[in-house]
């Protein structure tokens, strides 16, 4: 099994810009999540799917938007890049009640 | 709301000694999990232990134990035989009745050969 896998693993951005960074996971989670880390912080929810077709707003939502077409798919969405958005961005999956399987994260440098 | 706390934003330890990496939560729901995560200079995110809210007896994964004091929302880690691969940001992290994972800002543990 590959566990959770993101694509791609370093991106820069003008600002403006947009992307999308794609989460998959071969385990048959139920559960996706999408996060970001900035220096000094833990780990901050952005959104997370309960499952397929489903999205929810986490802590910090503005500026992103997410997508569950299929259950092994979690695409995280910028439509127009800002600096602020500059981080490390981290997908997660799990069935109910289990921790959390993380993927290896995605740096993303927004200009 | 939920919150986590990680007063120590960094510690060190000898080779093969134990620390303790201390964290305090809030929270008003009655069950819940705690847990700890590792993240090395790689940024993996990887689970060292987790800790159910309505069982007494602490979580014990080898090496590594917690100290569980629920009345006073205190959720410590203990490494023993410290090793230099434990080198890493160690992240608790709090989950109540939602999905939603809380996290702490971290602790970067140095280990000293």
């Amino acid at each position: 099994n590959a566990g959770v896998t993101q694509t791609p693993k370093f991106r820069v951005l003008k600002t403006g810009q947009s992307m999308t960074l794609l989460c998959a996971q071969d385990m048959n989670h139920e559960y996706m999540y999408w996060y970001r880390q900035d220096p000094g912080m833990g780990l901050r929810l952005i959104h997370y799917s309960v499952g397929e077709g489903t999205t929810a707003k986490g802590e910090v939502p503005d500026g992103y938007n997410v997508s569950r077409l299929k259950k092994q798919n979690f695409l995280l969405g910028l439509e127009s890049a800002a600096p602020s958005q500059t981080s490390v961005y981290f997908c997660a999956s799990s069935r109910p009640v289990e921790p959390r399987r993380f993927g290896p994260g995605t740096r993303l440098l927004v200009l | 709301a939920q919150t986590v706390t990680q007063s120590q934003p960094e510690m060190s330890v000898q080779e093969a000694e134990t620390v303790t990496l201390s964290c305090t939560y809030d929270t008003s729901e009655s069950d819940y999990y705690l847990f700890w995560y590792k993240q090395p200079p790689s940024r993996q995110m990887i689970l060292v232990i987790r800790q159910e809210a309505y069982k007494q007896q602490n979580a014990t994964e080898n090496r590594f134990s917690v100290n569980f004091q629920k009345a006073a929302k205190s959720f410590s880690l203990k490494i023993s035989d410290s090793q230099l691969g434990d080198a890493a940001m160690y992240f608790c992290a709090l989950r109540g009745g939602s999905e939603k994972l809380v996290f702490g800002k971290g602790t970067k543990l140095t280990v000293n050969p």
